[in-house]
């Protein structure tokens, strides 16, 4: 039961133009959402993160946005550079304060120079 | 380098044999986490342990155990390994429960059994 969806494995975007990564989750007891960045040999990194109470947060060229009533998320980055290619994984936890999370897939973001 | 000091960083073993994975936090971490992600697909939460104690479970084999020790490093044992239990361990740590940021990762242990 993959609680964490992101049905795209791959999308490329052309430098300086935005990058939009979608996400999708089921379980409505989510309320804490994650953005995490990783690159081939390295772990994840936090890249930014949304409570439920929010629809939008914003960090620099990472914008995440929130639709609780179809239970649905997005990364944009913009502009986007080619440094910003790697592996974006979506990961919700319930409860604020429960560590678990709950990953998505992920989808690998190409920047095309 | 993220803090978080992952060994071995490639582990090689035969099916029914046992392996201990190896983690220690950022200075000042209390929190410790363990994930598996495993061929395409997302990770999957292990274990978390807090100061020393456990504190939360996820889907853990019966097969694998962990614990955290007093100089909060912690160590992963998986036994009576399967082809199946071939995946990255991740072990993440976080000041303390409940703070408003991700945890920070390692850069991972692949395990390949054969």
């Amino acid at each position: 039961d993959q609680q964490v969806k992101q049905n795209s494995p791959s999308l490329s975007v052309q430098e300086g133009r935005i990058s939009i990564l979608n996400c999708d989750y089921t379980n409505s007891m989510f309320d804490y959402f994650l953005w995490y960045k990783k690159y081939p040999a390295e772990g994840p990194t936090f890249l930014i993160s949304i409570s439920s109470i929010k629809d939008k947060n914003e960090d620099g060229r990472f914008t995440v946005f929130l639709n609780k009533s179809a239970k649905h998320l997005s990364l944009h980055i913009v502009p986007s550079q080619p440094g910003d290619s790697a592996v974006y994984f979506c990961a919700a936890s319930a409860h604020f304060g429960n560590e678990k999370l709950t990953f998505g897939t992920g989808t690998r973001l190409t920047i095309i120079p | 380098d993220s803090g978080v000091t992952q060994t071995p960083k490639h582990l090689i073993t035969a099916t029914g044999q046992r392996v201990t994975l190896r983690c220690s936090p950022r200075s000042g971490d209390l929190s410790v986490y363990w994930y598996q992600q495993s061929l395409d697909q997302g990770l999957q939460f292990l274990i978390q342990y807090y100061n020393g104690e456990e504190r939360a479970k996820g889907n853990i084999l019966e097969r694998f155990s962990a614990q955290q020790f007093p100089d909060l490093h912690s160590e992963l044992n998986l036994s009576s390994l399967e082809l199946g239990d071939s995946a990255l361990y991740f072990c993440a740590s976080k000041e303390a429960p409940g703070a408003n940021y991700g945890y920070t990762f390692g850069s991972g242990t692949r395990l390949t059994v054969v």
